[in-house]
């Protein structure tokens, strides 16, 4: 009965290699984010989307895309990966206040992928 | 810029005792505050919250503290106990951007001691 499920825990890859991350949540949530937190242990965020339309997107580089089929779904692509992309990535749901859009939820996070660039 | 801050890395207290874990921001159109718990390997899980218009919200064990004259927050948790040994984040937002978008802090590691 996991809430936000994300696919694969572990990657480890070559520079330059693409992947892709897979998040899904069960909660009915109509709001998801990705969060990447880096060695030094910040957690920045990265893409969120309502209702499969993406609302924030912060300076990230176009190498990294998400997508997001379904309310309950959002995938994160990451071309040509380097070095500096190593980190682990975090995924996200909330639900929003209809009637303030801009409310706060807390968030539910998934268990992380660990992305590792050889 | 780093707009939320946890400046201890880490806090070690026994077993009973109460643990207070700070946080401190630097943008005054932060009006929500959150902490978060995280165990290796698993998603932050969400404890407590608090509203700018509040400078106290109870859980449980639990109590944050919000200072906005100082821009400081805090989380007590008493008694302590072992299974709390943990790593602790605090976020902030804001109304009117979009959909609650959080800034974190950079952790601040707890280990109670029994």
């Amino acid at each position: 009965d996991t809430a936000v499920s994300q696919t694969p825990k572990y990657l480890v890859t070559q520079m330059g290699n693409d992947k892709s991350i897979k998040c899904e949540q069960n909660l009915g949530h109509d709001t998801m984010y990705w969060y990447k937190q880096d060695s030094k242990k910040f957690l920045k965020i990265m893409f969120s989307y309502n209702n499969k339309e993406l609302i924030i997107n912060e300076t990230v580089p176009n190498r990294f895309s998400p997508k997001s089929p379904d309310k309950a779904h959002l995938n994160l692509h990451i071309n040509s990966l380097e070095l500096g992309d190593s980190a682990v990535y975090f995924c996200a749901s909330s639900q929003s206040d209809r009637r303030s859009p801009n409310s706060n939820q807390p968030q539910h996070f998934g268990d992380g992928t660990r992305l590792s660039i050889l | 810029d780093q707009q939320v801050k946890q400046n201890s890395p880490s806090l070690s207290v026994q077993e009973g005792r109460i643990s207070i874990l700070n946080c401190d921001y630097t943008n005054s159109m932060f009006d929500y505050f959150l902490w978060y718990k995280k165990y290796p390997a698993e998603g932050p899980t969400f404890l407590i919250s608090i509203s700018s218009i509040k400078d106290k919200n109870e859980d449980g064990r639990f109590t944050v503290f919000l200072n906005k004259s100082a821009k400081h927050l805090s989380l007590h948790i008493v008694p302590s106990q072992p299974g709390d040994s943990a790593v602790y984040f605090c976020a902030a937002s804001m109304s009117g951007t979009s959909y609650g978008k959080l800034t974190f802090g950079q952790g601040t590691i707890l280990t109670v001691h029994p």
